[in-house]
């Protein structure tokens, strides 16, 4: 069974990078070529946001309208990818979640979610 | 980007009743070449993840009861609860994929009356 698994720190200083990875277990990141992976965060007040998506081969797509700049990048011998945002601010403080966006909804609609993971970011 | 606006806020319905949501989008997500709408809807409940329940506007992913069903096309859509159970207090939202960026309403909270 797919299990995705946030790790990283929960608490980062304003201007610094927040860095974490999404652990997969129970497939593989790269067995099926449909398969695209994701992160998402909710704000505090609820809201949900989208990042950015990647393929296994590395080709990514991010939310050009995110004020912080976004890096995705997959380790296919890890089984996991990750995420890092640079130079953050108290408004990138939130739940980062991973997720998976199956074949049959031709296009991002997340059928299997880690569990997420606060993150903070004050000094 | 594609503003999606849900109504109501919150909602409380009594149990067995018919629990309604509503979501608009600022443009259509219609895509003419499938006539497919790139429109999901999510539960979430406290302490948990969204759940996937409905792609393409209208198709339950597997292991959603059938009391959950989407409606609409083009910029309007509905989802409806058929029977409201006790287990479906949560936090609904709705998300198109139609266009980059991808974009979520911002939720319904779903209540016992």
């Amino acid at each position: 069974q797919l299990q995705l698994q946030v790790s990283g720190p929960g608490l980062v200083k304003p201007s610094e990078t927040l860095s974490l990875t999404c652990i997969v277990s129970g497939d593989s990141i790269s067995s099926n070529n449909f398969y695209y992976w994701g992160w998402i965060r909710q704000f505090p007040g609820k809201g949900l946001e989208w990042i950015g998506t990647i393929y296994y081969s590395g080709t990514t797509y991010y939310n050009p309208s995110l004020k912080s700049p976004v890096t995705i990048a997959v380790d296919t011998s890890k089984n996991q990818f990750s995420l890092k945002v640079t130079s953050v601010t108290a408004a990138d403080t939130a739940v980062y979640y991973c997720a998976r966006r199956p074949a049959y909804c031709g296009g991002d609609c997340w059928a299997y979610w880690g569990q997420g993971t606060l993150v903070t970011v004050s000094s | 980007d594609i503003v999606m606006t849900q109504s109501p806020d919150s909602l409380a319905v009594s149990l067995g009743e018919r629990a309604t949501i509503n979501c608009k989008s600022s443009q259509s997500v219609l895509h003419s070449s499938n006539n497919k709408d790139y429109l999901a809807w999510y539960q979430q409940k406290p302490g948990q993840p969204p759940k996937l329940l409905i792609y393409w506007a209208s198709t339950r992913e597997s292991g959603v009861p059938d009391r959950f069903s989407g409606s609409g096309s083009g910029t309007a859509f509905t989802l409806t609860i058929s029977s409201l159970q006790a287990e479906d207090v949560a936090v609904y939202y709705c998300q198109q994929y139609y266009s980059t960026p991808q974009t979520f309403g911002q939720g319904t909270k779903l209540e016992i009356k």
